[in-house]
């Protein structure tokens, strides 16, 4: 079955550094997006970004722009998400979850997530 | 950038039909997807394409969408479907953008 399976949970200082990692396994690895989402505590889901499993292209959201770098491990079939300069305010579970286009392809989703990655920014 | 609003709670009693509301600039014009994410867990994707449902998600998950309101609809609402739901949508300048969720309670 397609799965997801995510790095274990991270704790960091402020002004560091996290790569989280999403191995994917299932399906084929280059005919499908990987997007990460976040979700701090209590809050809702927050899109950061995508990177392509074909390419590697990406895009990201401006509010994160110059601080996270999307990228891809072919030969793994792997995906991973670096956040720098981290802030009290970016712990959250961070989640990837691959990229689904429907029957149109202005139709896209995501199905199915990963287990999730908790990342604690604390002094 | 383009935003999705939901009420933050919806109650409904078992057996009753509980509807989630996802509104949005033209809404109607993108497709909307909804996914359920009970705690502690992933998020589930239970509709896409405005009223499409996954393999595995049961029938009394249905959904719409027009003008500028996208809509979950929960028929013969069950206590397992106590979670929160989210809405999102997807155009070509903001890509990817959920909406502010909906806790869903089952009296």
């Amino acid at each position: 079955q397609v799965q997801l399976v995510q790095s274990g949970a991270e704790v960091k200082r402020p002004g560091a550094s996290v790569k989280v990692s999403c191995k994917a396994s299932g399906y084929t690895f280059t005919s499908y997006g990987i997007s990460w989402v976040r979700q701090a505590p209590g809050q809702g889901l927050e899109w950061m970004g995508w990177v392509s499993g074909y390419n590697g292209n990406t895009k990201y959201v401006q509010k994160f722009q110059g601080r996270v770098t999307m990228t891809t491990d072919t030969s793994t079939a792997t995906a991973y998400m670096e956040l720098r300069s981290l802030r009290s305010d970016d712990t959250a579970v961070y989640y990837c979850a691959r990229e689904q286009v429907g029957t149109v392809t202005t139709s896209r989703m995501f199905d199915p997530w990963g287990q999730g990655t908790l990342v604690t920014v604390s002094s | 950038s383009y935003e999705l609003t939901q009420p933050p709670s919806v109650s409904v009693s078992p057996g009753q039909t509980a509807s989630i509301t996802c509104s949005g600039d033209k809404l109607g014009d993108k497709y909307a997807s909804w996914y359920q994410q009970k705690p502690g867990q992933s998020p589930v994707l239970v509709i896409y394409q405005d009223t499409k449902r996954p393999s595995g998600i049961p029938e009394r998950f249905s959904g719409s969408n027009s003008g500028n309101t996208a809509t979950l609809t929960i028929s013969g609402t069950q206590a397992m479907d106590e979670a929160d739901y989210y809405c999102q949508a997807w155009d070509s300048s903001s890509l990817y953008v959920f909406g502010t969720g909906t806790k869903v309670t089952v009296l």
